[in-house]
């Protein structure tokens, strides 16, 4: 049963355009999330998170929107570039533990010049 | 921020056979990760290797398919016992940075291919 679900595999976007990838979560006691990049041939790199306190956090073209009461949450990049196509990984963790995080699948994200 | 040596980087395995690898980070951790990524799915958490004491396997993951070792606060290994086809995936290993802003590194992985 995925806790963190990203039903989207794969995403097609035009250079300079908006990107927007989605991830559902069904676990309400997760308070702490995070987007990681990965490229082909390398691990996953931490982006941007959100802390369940906040509906949204913003760190140059990246914005992360959290809707807790749809157990939703969305990653937006603004404007898209081909150095974003990657694989990108939503993630969700509990404050109480460890900060262990449990993962969607992935969206594949492909930024045409 | 951590960073996280993994080697191999890839193999192709024999099945039947066993494969160690090796995680290195340039910080001693208390809790240092391994997680599998099967093709088209998501990163799986394998287990948590703890310093002086045994590893904590989730559930589906068992000591004598994936026996780990965690000799100090800044080395791990993950083996990868009588493997099959199934076997076949990328394994990561991680730690973990507390403080305000939580987050998970990761080494490079290890593509591993059971033939």
């Amino acid at each position: 049963d995925q806790q963190v679900k990203q039903n989207s595999p794969s995403l097609s976007v035009q250079e300079g355009r908006i990107s927007i990838l989605n991830c559902d979560y069904t676990n309400s006691m997760f308070d702490y999330f995070l987007w990681y990049k990965k490229y082909p041939a390398e691990g996953p790199t931490f982006l941007i998170s959100i802390s369940s306190i906040k509906d949204k956090n913003e760190d140059g073209r990246f914005t992360v929107f959290l809707n807790k009461s749809a157990k939703h949450l969305s990653l937006h990049i603004v404007p898209s570039q081909p150095g974003d196509s990657a694989v990108y990984f939503c993630a969700a963790s509990l404050s109480g533990g460890s900060y262990i995080p449990t993962f969607g699948r992935g969206t594949s994200l492909i930024v045409h010049p | 921020s951590a960073v996280i040596s993994q080697k191999p980087s890839r193999d192709i395995c024999q099945r039947g056979t066993s494969l160690t690898i090796q995680c290195q980070v340039d910080s001693q951790v208390t809790m240092m990760f391994w997680y599998r990524q099967q093709p088209g799915q998501s990163l799986t958490l394998i287990a948590t290797a703890n310093q002086g004491s045994e590893a904590t396997y989730e559930s589906g993951f068992v000591i004598d398919k994936f026996p780990i070792s965690r000799p100090n606060l800044t080395f791990s290994t993950l083996t990868v016992s009588n493997m099959s086809p199934e076997d076949s995936s990328i394994y990561l290993c991680s730690v973990n940075q507390r403080g305000a802003h939580p987050e998970a590194f990761f080494g490079q992985g290890t593509r591993l291919t059971v033939v």
